[in-house]
């Protein structure tokens, strides 16, 4: 099985400044990678996402992520944080399920983000 | 649309009741996906449908019994449940063209479940 490692469970920024975030996987093959925020209460937002091509790969409201095979990271960032970015942050890669068309997500336990004024 | 709704938002039940969770989406997709959710913790899956077909149960208690009646609706009927089974319940689809694993799921905001 795949696992997914998100080394830090709380990071606290101040607003303006940067931001990484760390994910580390396990997988074999090729990954399919993703980044979700989730705001309180509600559900998952999918940040962006990598399949192959380009290791750097854009997303919506600013994030990027840079995927590295060789340190099997996949680490998202911002570089200027705003306080609408405060929320919990899951990275998780998909795995293919034998005989099944499906990609199961595995996430890892999140990071959770809080930005000072 | 790219929207998948949940109803109800909020739910409270006792542990001799039967309730039912409704999770709807209209993007053609053919995969619909059942996880729950407690606090502080990543998501967990417990169902996921294929073409209306019952594709993965993840080993959930028969208290937990899903119903895909069709390619847009996803239900999760609740019965007898514990207090440990309040959760945030979420519903996500995605297509199901084969490309395993390369196919986004798209979350809905999820059902807060409280059990007494």
């Amino acid at each position: 099985a795949q696992s997914v490692t998100q080394p830090d469970i709380h990071i606290t920024v101040s607003e303006g400044a940067s931001l990484e975030l760390r994910c580390n996987y396990s997988y074999g093959a090729t990954p399919y990678l993703f980044w979700y925020v989730q705001s309180p209460g509600q559900g998952l937002q999918l940040l962006l996402k990598y399949f192959s091509g380009d290791t750097l790969v854009q997303g919506i409201k600013g994030f990027e992520a840079e995927f590295k095979r060789s340190q099997s990271s996949f680490n998202l960032r911002k570089p200027s944080v705003h306080w609408s970015d405060a929320a919990e942050y899951f990275c998780a890669v998909a795995q293919a399920d034998r005989g099944s068309t499906l990609g199961r997500l595995y996430f890892g336990r999140g990071t959770q983000l809080t930005v000072w004024p | 649309d790219t929207e998948v709704t949940q109803t109800p938002k909020h739910l409270v039940m006792g542990m001799t009741n039967k309730k039912s969770l409704k999770c709807e989406q209209h993007m053609g997709h053919r995969a619909m996906y059942w996880y729950k959710q407690k606090a502080k913790k990543p998501p967990e899956l417990m169902f996921v449908y294929s073409y209306e077909k019952l594709s993965i149960n993840e080993s959930v208690p028969s208290r937990f019994s899903p119903e895909c009646p069709n390619s847009s609706l996803l239900n999760l009927h609740l019965h007898a449940l514990q207090p440990e089974d309040s959760a945030l319940y979420l519903c996500a689809s995605s297509q199901d063209n084969g490309r395993a694993g390369r196919n986004e799921q798209f979350f809905g905001p999820g059902t807060r479940l409280t059990v007494l």
